[in-house]
């Protein structure tokens, strides 16, 4: 089965600092996606960026960026410029193209903007 | 506005009592989902729609009903459920298979007490 490890329970950076947030995978299959969501007190389930495993390429999305290390199944989120609206709850997601459908969430990191 | 519409936001039920919670969806996706999500935990998957038809079902009591009316509303229906449930239930759609790269969307939650 796959699994999904954040390490890091808790983070805080200070205001427009850069903050890298862990994320470690478990899998066996080759083909499958990896996602950051965004959970603020709002509750909403918010997508910041996803990679395609067969993509060597790190995505990126304005002020976020990954660092994808298939090799190491390692699949960290980089926020630079960090802002206010970035606190809330960060999960790491995996979901295998060939699979069920579903999609295996990590623990999750709280991160903390310092004013 | 979110395009994954939830209701309702809240919900208080007794426990003898027969509740639904209602999600609707208007981006075309294929498949539903719905997700139980404990305070500072990471979302655990409850059932998958493929095609309006139940794919997956995680185990989860018999007390928790799903049903699928058609393609863009998933229904959640709840019977005799226990203090142990109260959560945040929050519903998702995604493409499917064959775009699963696409990532989910979620709904902004019912938040259920049960007492």
């Amino acid at each position: 089965a796959q699994t999904v490890t954040q390490s890091q329970p808790e983070m805080s950076v200070q205001e427009a600092e850069t903050v890298t947030l862990s994320c470690t995978y478990d899998t066996s299959e080759s083909d499958y996606y990896l996602f950051w969501y965004k959970q603020p007190p709002s509750r909403q389930m918010i997508l910041v960026i996803r990679q395609e495993a067969y993509k060597q390429q790190n995505a990126t999305e304005n002020r976020f960026s990954v660092n994808f290390q298939k090799a190491a199944k390692s699949f960290s989120l980089k926020i630079s410029d960090s802002q206010l609206g970035d606190a809330a709850m960060y999960f790491c997601a995996y979901i295998s193209n060939f699979g069920n459908e579903k999609l295996t969430f990590g623990t999750g990191t709280r991160l903390t903007i310092i004013p | 506005d979110t395009e994954v519409t939830q209701t309702p936001k809240h919900l208080v039920m007794g426990m003898t009592n027969k509740k639904s919670l209602k999600c609707e969806q208007h981006m075309g996706h294929r498949a539903m989902y719905w997700y139980k999500q404990k305070a500072k935990k990471p979302p655990e998957l409850m059932f998958v729609y493929s095609y309006e038809k139940l794919s997956i079902n995680e185990s989860v009591p018999s007390r928790f009903s799903p049903e699928c009316p058609n393609s863009s509303l998933l229904n959640l229906h709840l019977h005799a459920l226990q203090p142990e449930d109260s959560a945040l239930y929050l519903c998702a759609s995604s493409p499917g298979q064959g775009n699963l790269g696409r990532g989910y969307t979620f709904g902004s939650g019912t938040r259920l007490t049960v007492v």
